[in-house]
Formats: structure tokens, sequence, C-alpha cells
């Protein structure tokens, strides 16, 4: 079956040091990825999705992620954290090859240090 | 574009009434999604629905739960009666469902925070 683990619960970080928020998947084929952003009292919002196209996805905000299928792991960077990306993050897999059914990770919650 | 429109944005009722949340997904999608969040639990797919059909419901927690798509531009979620276990925020997404084996990018609503006392 499908699952996917978001390493960390929360994560710190000071205003102008890079972020790294970690994603395990597991799935039998080849996964569609997604990270999406929810901010305080907001909507979740796609940050990158990747499809099997280029590995390395770039998305908004200068958020990037890089699929590594031999480790398994699609992690979210951006080298210089900004106060406006505190936000909880949730890593999302989903593999049609298998089922219609569209995971969720537990999410990250990213607190920016001044 | 208008993006998802759900409303009440927010709801208070007590134990006992029925409450009714509402989306409107983005014109032109044919999936809807109705998910609800708690801090205990996370984000849980209640349901979706693929042209107005619903695909599967096996997340809607019991019988009190109901969900309706009478057509692409509408959908309710219906809780009769709510219990205080209930309150949670409720979002509803929406996608645009294409032929292959990309999965689609779901697009969510500002949710419904509601509250059963």
């Amino acid at each position: 079956a499908q699952s996917v683990t978001q390493l960390d619960s929360h994560v710190s970080v000071s205003e102008g040091t890079p972020v790294l928020l970690r994603c395990n998947y597991s799935s039998s084929y080849s996964p569609s990825l997604f990270w999406y952003v929810q901010h305080p009292n907001k909507g979740l919002q796609l940050l990158l999705k990747y499809t099997s196209a280029a590995t390395l996805v770039k998305g908004i905000n200068g958020f990037e992620a890089e699929f590594k299928k031999s480790e398994t792991s699609f992690h979210l960077t951006k080298p210089s954290a900004h106060m406006s990306d505190a936000a909880e993050y949730f890593c999302v897999v989903s593999d049609r090859r298998r089922d219609d059914k569209i995971i969720f990770g537990k999410g990250t919650r990213l607190h920016i240090l001044p | 574009d208008a993006g998802v429109i759900q409303s009440p944005r927010h709801e208070v009722t007590e134990m006992g009434q029925e409450v009714t949340l509402r989306c409107k997904p983005i014109s032109g999608h044919n999936s809807l999604f109705w998910y609800r969040q708690t801090m205990m639990r996370g984000l849980e797919l209640l349901i979706y629905f693929n042209n107005n059909v619903p695909i599967d419901d096996s997340g809607m927690p019991e019988d009190r739960f109901s969900a309706k798509m009478p057509n692409a531009s509408f959908s309710t979620l219906k809780i009769q009666p709510s219990e205080p276990r209930d309150s949670a925020v409720y979002f509803c997404a929406s996608s645009l469902r294409r032929g292959g084996l990309e999965a689609d990018t779901q697009y969510f609503g500002p949710g419904t925070r509601l509250t059963v006392l």
C-alpha cells in the first residue's frame, strides 16, 4: 500500500538560513508527489508537484524538492527562510497505477526564528 | 477565477442540531473532495466525487454524515445529528481529472470551522 512519512512534526530555523523538510514515501510504482503549504486559518495551497519529468522540481516562493527514487524521498528545501514561510507543510503521494487514493502526510510545522 | 468557495466559513451549533456545509468547486473541474482536519487526526479524506458521482466514501465516519453533489457546481456535506467530536475544520477541494497516470492537482477552499457545543 502507499504511504507517506514526514519525518519531523516541527522544524525551527532562523530567518535567512536554509530550510529542509523531509518526506519519505512508499509506493510500488512511479508515484506522483506533491508538497502543499497551509498558512494559519487558510486552506492548502500547492507548492510543487512531481510527475516523472525532471527529478528536481521548482515550486512557488523559492521552494524546490528533489525526487530520489533510490532513497524513496521527496524532501522540500529552500535556500533562505523568510518569516512568511512559517506554516504547515504537507507531503502527498498518489499512484494512479495502483488506485486513486491520495495519501497526505501528517504535516510538518515550520517555525521561523527572527 | 474565484477558486473553491465554501460556506459558511464558521459555524457554531449545539449538539444534536443539523449542520450543512456547502462547496462550490472551480468551474470546469470534475472531481470534488471533502476533507476533515483536526489536531488529533490531521487531514482525513471523507468522500470524493467524480462527475457528480460518489466514488469513495470509505472515510465518512458514520451514518450521521452524508454528502451530495446534485450538479457540477455544488456539493453539500451534512451532519445530522451533530456531536462535539465533529468539531473540526472541513475543507472542500476540486480538481480536473484527466486520463492517464498523472495525479491531478487539488485546489482547496478556505475551509469551514465547525464548533459543536
